[in-house]
């Protein structure tokens, strides 16, 4: 139980245009999802906090008109990175917790690799 | 606030060998505490978690820490290293109540055969 799946595993894509990623949950359902993102040898930086049926938020200094983040249902969050640059190039991670016993736990997606050229 | 120091970047061991992945944690209230393994360009998989029950917690793949309130820490061991340990461990804290997870640095776990 608690599967989360990200899609698509990789991207390429040229600068200047938007790339989205989904975030799912499998077999139970998340009224909230986290992103992160990590960069090469790096810790993970949590980016903002996708809640169901509201407006994300954001952890300071992640812009939210750059990053876009959408949660439209209870096993689905997605995030745009909108006008994508070189820079914005890095490792892609969402996360849902648990419930019930379960739901102090984080469950982690597989990660999306993304790269702007 | 919280925040987790994981000593060493890189830990180096020969398969067999004693696995010792160290994090000693500051945080205001008793906290939870998570160890997550990642391998290359893969996402965090839960190895073990402390949530205030037993202060040994077992994992999977023969891991195991112990949480010790008195010297902050939370430390992962292994009795004897396999050459598929090899991964980068990150050590976790949240607030009892709070999904949100403050992560360390992460170690790399090198195991030489």
């Amino acid at each position: 139980g608690a599967v989360v799946s990200q899609h698509p595993s990789w991207v390429i894509c040229k600068s200047g245009t938007s790339v989205k990623i989904e975030c799912r949950s499998l077999d139970f359902q998340a009224t909230t999802m986290f992103w992160y993102r990590q960069f090469p040898k790096q810790s993970l930086m949590l980016m903002a906090t996708s809640n169901e049926g509201s407006k994300a938020t954001y952890e300071q200094g992640v812009e939210k008109d750059k990053f876009l983040i959408n949660h439209a249902s209870l096993t689905l969050s997605t995030l745009t990175v909108t006008s994508a640059h070189p820079e914005d190039s890095s490792f892609y991670i969402c996360s849902a917790p648990g419930t019930g016993d379960t739901q102090e736990t984080q469950y982690f997606g597989p990660g999306t690799r993304l790269l702007v050229l | 606030a919280q925040s987790v120091t994981q000593l060493g970047s890189h830990v180096s061991v020969s398969e067999g060998a004693l696995v010792l992945l160290r994090c000693n944690y500051s945080s205001s209230v008793p906290p939870y505490l998570f160890w997550y393994v990642q391998y290359p360009n893969q996402g965090l998989q839960l190895l073990l978690k402390y949530t205030s029950a037993a202060t040994l917690v077992k994992g999977i793949n023969g891991f195991e820490a112990e949480f010790k309130k008195s010297e902050t820490s939370f430390h992962l061991t292994k009795p004897s290293a396999h050459m598929s340990d090899a991964a980068e461990y990150f050590c976790a804290v949240s607030e009892p109540g709070y999904s949100t997870l403050t992560f360390g640095k992460g170690t790399m776990l090198l195991v030489s055969p």
